[in-house]
């Protein structure tokens, strides 16, 4: 069965600092992996997405993340963070364009100053 | 270019009473999913459409859970009775395509009901 798993409920860092937000993920067969953003009061808007190919995944808002099959992970990182990325991250997975999206429990940024 | 629109953002009712939300998907897509969201649950696929059909109601919790979607551009999630259990942010989401699986969900602001 397929699950995803995002490690640390809250993150906290300083402006300007590495963001670093965990998922790893369970599927039998070659995932889609995907992160999603949600601002407050807001519905949730795709971030960036992987099906197939290269395996680093440039999104938006200066974010990436790089699919590693041998550790089943899909981390979202960004070299610098800034104010306006406080917002809540979700990890999702699939397995075919037909197929359901199981979305991780979320993982809550925040930026301190 | 508008996106998915829902209303109402925000519904206070009282327990028993019948709660209609709406969506408006965007022009041209082809699936359309409402999902609840909640602190304890997290976020969960209540039901989804493709073409106006329902392929996937698994989700929806209970009888008291429907769904319509009369055509491409309306769809209703309705709530009757209603339990202050079922408090909660209600998002639609649209897609092009037949399924969820390819991740280009685009999503409403979401409609909070909260039942007291």
């Amino acid at each position: 069965a397929q699950s995803v798993t995002q490690l640390g409920s809250h993150v906290s860092v300083s402006e300007g600092a590495l963001v670093l937000l965990r998922c790893n993920y369970s599927s039998s067969v070659p995932p889609y992996l995907f992160w999603y953003v949600q601002y407050p009061n807001q519905g949730l808007q795709l971030l960036l997405k992987y099906t197939t190919g290269a395996t680093l995944v440039k999104g938006i808002n200066g974010f990436e993340a790089e699919f590693k099959k041998s550790e089943t992970s899909f981390h979202l990182t960004k070299p610098s963070a800034h104010m306006s990325d406080a917002a809540e991250y979700f990890c999702a997975v699939s397995y075919s364009s037909a197929s359901k999206i199981i979305f991780g429990s979320g993982t809550r940024l925040s930026i301190r100053p | 270019d508008a996106g998915v629109i829902q209303s109402p953002r925000h519904e206070v009712t009282e327990m028993g009473q019948e709660v209609t939300l709406r969506c408006k998907p965007i022009s041209g897509h082809n699936s359309l999913f409402w999902y609840r969201q909640t602190m304890m649950r997290g976020l969960e696929l209540l039901i989804y459409f493709n073409n106006n059909v329902p392929i996937d109601d698994s989700g929806m919790p209970e009888d008291r859970f429907s769904a319509k979607m009369p055509n491409a551009s309306f769809s209703t999630l309705k709530i009757q009775p209603s339990e202050p259990r079922d408090s909660a942010v209600y998002f639609c989401a649209s897609s092009l395509g037949a399924g969820q699986g390819s991740g280009e969900l685009f999503f409403g602001e979401g409609s909070r009901l909260t039942v007291l």
